[in-house]
């Protein structure tokens, strides 16, 4: 199985800040990844396919990256709306993956 | 509305069965993959299984192999996950889920999750 790897595995940031966080696949995945964001209690929500392509809806300050092995979530200026848990999943090989998450938290 | 509902999750012994349903609205059923994905309480997210539209392919992650039986009715616009020899580590809620496109696996539309715990 294509194991991914998030990091890190939390941090604090403050609103307004630029936060990046990274997924790598242990393996090639071409651009077959997605990110979620999970808030507690609630199902995931896709915000970006194919390593870059914002799910519709999906706020401009979220953006992604990579292809192959290496991908990044960025979201260039932090809402108290963003704290939450994300998520990368590859959908390139079964069975399908996902990292351990990202919890981002208020500091 | 797009919707996914799902039913059937509950409180189970260790070695028995459950069968969990997840009723689809607002889009063309039989036009997708569907899946189902779990997360064990505190943890993260972990595919569990998929079937193809007319459901002649059915995938799975290994931990359920034999055990889980993925199927669906597209005629009730209806997915099904049928869980035998239940397993402590089977504990989470487990969701349904459908691709954004016909032959992708992100998933856009996620319905709210029914909570299978297997204990004695």
């Amino acid at each position: 199985a294509i194991r991914m790897t998030q990091s890190p595995s939390s941090f604090s940031a403050s609103t307004g800040d630029r936060v990046t966080i990274t997924c790598r696949a242990s393996q090639g995945i071409s651009s077959y990844l997605a990110w979620y964001q999970q808030k507690p209690g609630k199902a995931p929500k896709l915000l970006i396919y194919a390593a870059s392509t914002l799910q519709s809806g999906v706020p401009s300050r979220f953006s992604g990256s990579g292809s192959g092995t290496d991908f990044t979530l960025t979201i260039s200026c932090l809402q108290s709306e963003d704290f939450a848990t994300y998520y990368c999943q590859q959908y390139y090989d079964y069975p399908r993956t996902f990292g351990q998450g990202t919890k981002v938290e208020i500091k | 509305e797009v919707q996914l509902v799902e039913s059937g999750g509950g409180l189970v012994q260790p070695g028995g069965s459950l069968r969990l349903s997840c009723a689809a609205s607002g889009f063309t059923f039989n036009n997708y993959w569907m899946s189902w994905v779990r997360q064990a309480p505190g943890e993260g997210l972990e595919w569990v299984a998929n079937i193809k539209q007319d459901g002649s392919d059915k995938y799975y992650v290994d931990s359920v192999k034999g055990r889980f039986t993925i199927s669906r009715d597209n005629a009730k616009n209806s997915l099904f996950l049928q869980m035998n020899s239940l397993r402590a580590e089977d504990t989470a809620v487990y969701y349904c889920a459908r691709p954004y496109t016909r032959v992708s696996d992100a998933f856009d539309i996620w319905g709210q999750g029914t909570v299978v715990t297997v204990s004695s």
